[in-house]
């Protein structure tokens, strides 16, 4: 499986735009890249996906460089409810997701 | 809106029980799974279930197994309980369409294992 990278840990303040990086430069030309974020006491949540298009939706948008060998996902206006890991997660044929370990994003009042 | 319900959000068990964990969507979605979450190590794919009475190891499978008699529930069955199966155990499920459908899941059970 192809392999993610992504810091541990960042801060941002609230009501500021957010940038989570994540670099994968193995990626194959079928993969598509996925967001989940898992706020403190419960599952992972969907947030994005997307192929070789910047991708929004009513969560986040999703920066996907040419190369595709990284992409951003961005929260516009964080609040403290944004606080959660966020897993960027590459996914093939196969069903299965494999989670690295994800930032732990803290959002600063 | 996609619901994923697992049976109990706690459980204590004791060292050699059996040891059922049950969790029901109610989408219709083809795909099940159920991984594992520990502190450092992030979330560990156990098992998977991709239809009825169908199942495939995921990276970690020893010491569980998993039963789907019905397309809404998945059940991870800890055959005998150990000490290092305590963990948060989340469940999952998701249409057939691998790399763009996504996965939701359940809040998860805090299992411990005495």
């Amino acid at each position: 499986d192809a392999k993610t990278t992504q810091p541990n840990s960042m801060e941002s303040n609230e009501e500021e735009p957010v940038h989570l990086p994540c670099n994968h430069s193995t990626i194959s030309g079928t993969d598509y890249i996925h967001w989940y974020r898992q706020l403190p006491s419960q599952g992972p949540e969907y947030v994005i996906h997307g192929l070789t298009s910047n991708v929004n939706n009513r969560m986040a948008s999703l920066a996907i460089a040419e190369d595709r060998k990284s992409s951003t996902l961005i929260l516009h206006r964080a609040t403290l409810r944004d606080a959660a890991v966020y897993y960027c997660i590459l996914r093939d044929v196969d069903d299965k997701i494999i989670f690295g370990k994800g930032t732990r994003l803290h959002i600063l009042p | 809106d996609v619901k994923v319900t697992q049976s109990s959000r706690y459980l204590v068990k004791r060292t050699g029980e059996k040891v059922f964990l049950e969790c029901v969507q109610d989408m219709d979605h083809e795909n099940m799974f159920w991984y594992r979450q520990d502190p450092g190590l992030g979330l560990r794919l156990i098992y998977f279930s991709y239809d009825v009475k169908m199942k495939e190891k995921g990276d970690i499978p020893e010491g569980y197994s998993v039963s789907r008699e019905k397309k809404e529930r998945f059940s991870l069955i800890l055959e005998s309980a150990s000490t290092n199966q305590t963990s948060m155990y989340l469940c999952a499920s998701s249409f057939v369409g691998f790399r763009n459908q996504p996965q939701h899941f359940g809040d998860g059970t805090r299992l411990s294992i005495l």
